[in-house]
């Protein structure tokens, strides 16, 4: 079966990095995702990454990923108060032809 | 090119009523996905369709729930008779091949 699972909250302070982690089940899972969600807004894809891949940078954004563990990764370089939002990891398979999220990470940046 | 449009943004429905939400995806894009969210929780897979024709509905509820992507149109997912439990976000995301989804701002259900 499909399950995705994200810790629920993390703090951290203006500039500092942020990790969050995700992990998932499905081996066949061929892309995974990063989704950021405002309040009151809908998800904004912030990246992903195929499953053949063990790093994508992107900016400010890096992604791990470790197949061995199914365990996904996103860090957040000099995290600001506008990345103050819950991120939601999703995982793609081709068998089940959609996306499966985690239940999110609320991410609170402290001045 | 304008994103993933969903409306209304806002729908206000008694129960018994029937809620009718409206999404028209990005330029090209052939697959539309719907999605529900309830409060607190993540996204829930509904359904997933290509123009007139739907591939996968396994996420939807048997009952009273529906969904369509027409040739001409928006996709339209139809809930009728709604309940107090419907009260949730839906979100619609579109794909030009299947694996990266663009989200709308989704529609806010509140049934009374």
């Amino acid at each position: 079966g499909e399950d995705v699972e994200q810790s629920l909250f993390l703090s951290v302070r203006e500039g500092d990095s942020s990790v969050i982690n995700c992990t998932y089940t499905d081996s066949s899972s061929t892309y995974l995702y990063w989704y950021k969600q405002e309040p009151g807004a809908g998800l904004q894809l912030l990246t992903y990454i195929f499953s053949n891949m063990d790093m994508k940078q992107d900016q400010r954004l890096t992604v791990l990923l470790n197949k061995k563990d199914k365990h996904l990764s996103l860090r957040i370089a000099d995290t600001q108060t506008g990345d103050s939002a819950i991120y939601f990891c999703a995982e793609f398979t081709g068998s089940a032809r959609q996306l499966t999220f985690g239940s999110g990470t609320q991410l609170t940046v402290l001045p | 090119n304008a994103g993933v449009m969903q409306n209304p943004r806002h729908l206000v429905r008694r129960r018994g009523q029937e809620a009718r939400l409206r999404c028209s995806p990005m330029k090209g894009h052939s697959h539309v996905y719907w999605y529900r969210q309830l409060p607190e929780e993540g996204l829930k897979f509904m359904v997933y369709l290509q123009k007139e024709n739907i591939i996968d509905e396994s996420g939807m509820p048997k009952e009273r729930f529906s969904a369509e992507f027409p040739k001409e149109g928006p996709s339209i997912l139809r809930i009728q008779q709604v309940v107090r439990g419907d009260s949730a976000a839906y979100f619609c995301a579109s794909s030009p091949s299947n694996e990266k989804l663009f989200f709308g701002s989704g529609t806010q259900l509140s049934v009374l």
